[in-house]
């Protein structure tokens, strides 16, 4: 099945620099790769996905690329504030796992700390 | 309602009850999934809901787990003899069309904090 690994586990910038996460997936099936943030007590809410058509997908100052050749993706955030603090989850998703509905398989998190 | 909403937010029980926990999905939305969050861990897929298809219990950890879902909306999640290990967030999501072409994002509840004493 799909394996979804994700590093660091802990990252704490300053406000203003840039912060960049990475994961890298198993199955090379895989098609839908979705960003989540999760804020204390909350539960996580998407802030950028791709999909494997493209490259890489900008809104603002979130982007997140993807190399289909080496099975990683990665998020970055520039201008780093401190509201942007919270824990971020990478996931995967493949038609081969999970049945026809493809599951989202997801990394175990990264708690990204924006220092004042 | 906006989101989904689930409930309750918080559940303390002690080791060997039952207990259930609710999901109201976003309306409109035919796929809907539980997933079981560990402390500082990611989420753990347990069992996904499409339409009147049958459910993919795939991820379901044990036969005490179970879940339904009732006139293709609600869903309840049912934990027959808690055990310690059972402590985690469940969170619920729906998304309005499953995978394939359209890998429509699933949107999430705030979950319901497990607590087995």
């Amino acid at each position: 099945g799909e394996n979804v690994e994700q590093h660091p586990s802990t990252l704490s910038v300053q406000e203003g620099d840039s912060a960049v996460i990475k994961c890298t997936y198993s199955d090379s099936a895989s098609n839908y790769f979705p960003w989540y943030k999760q804020e204390l007590g909350k539960g996580p809410q998407l802030i950028i996905d791709i999909r494997s058509n493209v490259g890489e997908k900008k809104d603002q100052r979130i982007a997140v690329t993807l190399n289909k050749t080496a099975k990683h993706f990665s998020l970055h955030i520039t201008e780093t504030q401190p509201e942007d603090s919270a824990v971020y989850f990478c996931a995967a998703r493949s038609v081969n796992y999970g049945g026809s509905q493809g599951n989202l398989i997801f990394g175990k998190g990264t708690k990204l700390s924006v220092k004042p | 309602g906006a989101g989904v909403s689930q409930s309750p937010s918080n559940k303390v029980t002690e080791k060997g009850k039952d207990v259930e926990l609710r999901c109201d999905p976003i309306s409109g939305h035919t796929a809907l999934y539980w997933y079981r969050q560990s402390l500082g861990q990611g989420l753990e897929f347990l069992i996904y809901f499409q339409g009147n298809s049958a459910p993919d219990k795939s991820g379901l950890p044990s036969d005490r787990f179970s879940a339904e879902r009732t006139g293709g909306s609600v869903s309840t999640l049912t934990i027959q003899r808690t055990q310690q290990e059972d402590s985690a967030v469940y969170l619920c999501a729906s998304s309005p069309v499953m995978g394939g072409a359209s890998n429509q994002p699933q949107h999430f509840g705030d979950g319901t904090r497990l607590s087995i004493l």
